[in-house]
């Protein structure tokens, strides 16, 4: 069945770590986003591609960066400049000219 | 700047009572306008969607949404409501911007259900 698998489900980081987040989709989607999710705070946009080697920043990019080598990935690194890591987040992706994203399962980053 | 608005942020019905999620947003133009719902620990699931015409929209798991221009609302709905449905509920608005399409999510409403 296609769909989106985002991994591991469950990542622990510690203080200075950078870790990644995998997003794969098997849907022949163009555009992929990552989105981080706090309570209370909705979902927020951190980066966007609609094509293979490129992307653009969403709204609160500082301290992520993504790479788009393949159509069907979508890494997101979480550097150690992002003070605040600790979220839910979310992967999504939709075909070119279309809205309403299909989501992956999310990856539930905690630091320790 | 394009916004969501979810008034209520925790609603408890019980079983069978109907229900009804606010939603308004801010947006100059004809908004394309998404419920979806996301169980805990899970990623978001689409419900429902508006793009044009009909200004109620059915979705799946029996609810429905009802598009008011003047009052800027997407309200979703649903007649009676099962225990299965307690779940966190987000309206979002649909944003075409630097040839991307993308989505302004609301803070969510979470909803519990009483037996």
């Amino acid at each position: 069945d296609g769909g989106i698998t985002q991994s591991p489900k469950y990542l622990f980081r510690k203080e200075g770590q950078n870790v990644t987040l995998s997003c794969e989709q098997n849907l022949n989607h163009d555009a992929m986003y990552w989105y981080r999710q706090d309570p209370g705070q909705g979902l927020r946009l951190i980066y966007y591609s609609q094509i293979v080697n490129d992307f653009q920043k969403g709204d609160i990019a500082e301290g992520y960066s993504v790479s788009r080598e393949k159509k069907e990935s979508f890494p997101l690194t979480v550097t150690s400049a992002q003070k605040n890591p600790t979220a839910f987040y979310l992967c999504a992706s939709i075909p070119a000219g279309v809205y309403g994203y299909t989501f992956g399962s999310g990856t539930r980053l905690t630091v320790v | 700047a394009q916004s969501v608005t979810q008034p209520d942020i925790h609603i408890t019905v019980s079983e069978g009572a109907s229900l009804e999620l606010r939603c308004n947003y801010s947006y100059g133009a004809t908004p394309y306008l998404f419920w979806y719902v996301q169980s805990p620990g899970q990623g978001l699931q689409l419900l429902l969607k508006y793009f044009s015409g009909d200004t109620l929209v059915q979705g799946i798991k029996g609810f429905e949404a009802e598009f008011k221009r003047s009052q800027s609302s997407f309200n979703l709905r649903k007649p009676s409501v099962h225990w299965s449905d307690a779940a966190e509920y987000f309206c979002a608005v649909g944003r075409f911007s630097g040839g991307y399409n993308k989505l302004i999510f609301g803070a969510g409403t979470r909803l519990a259900v009483h037996p």
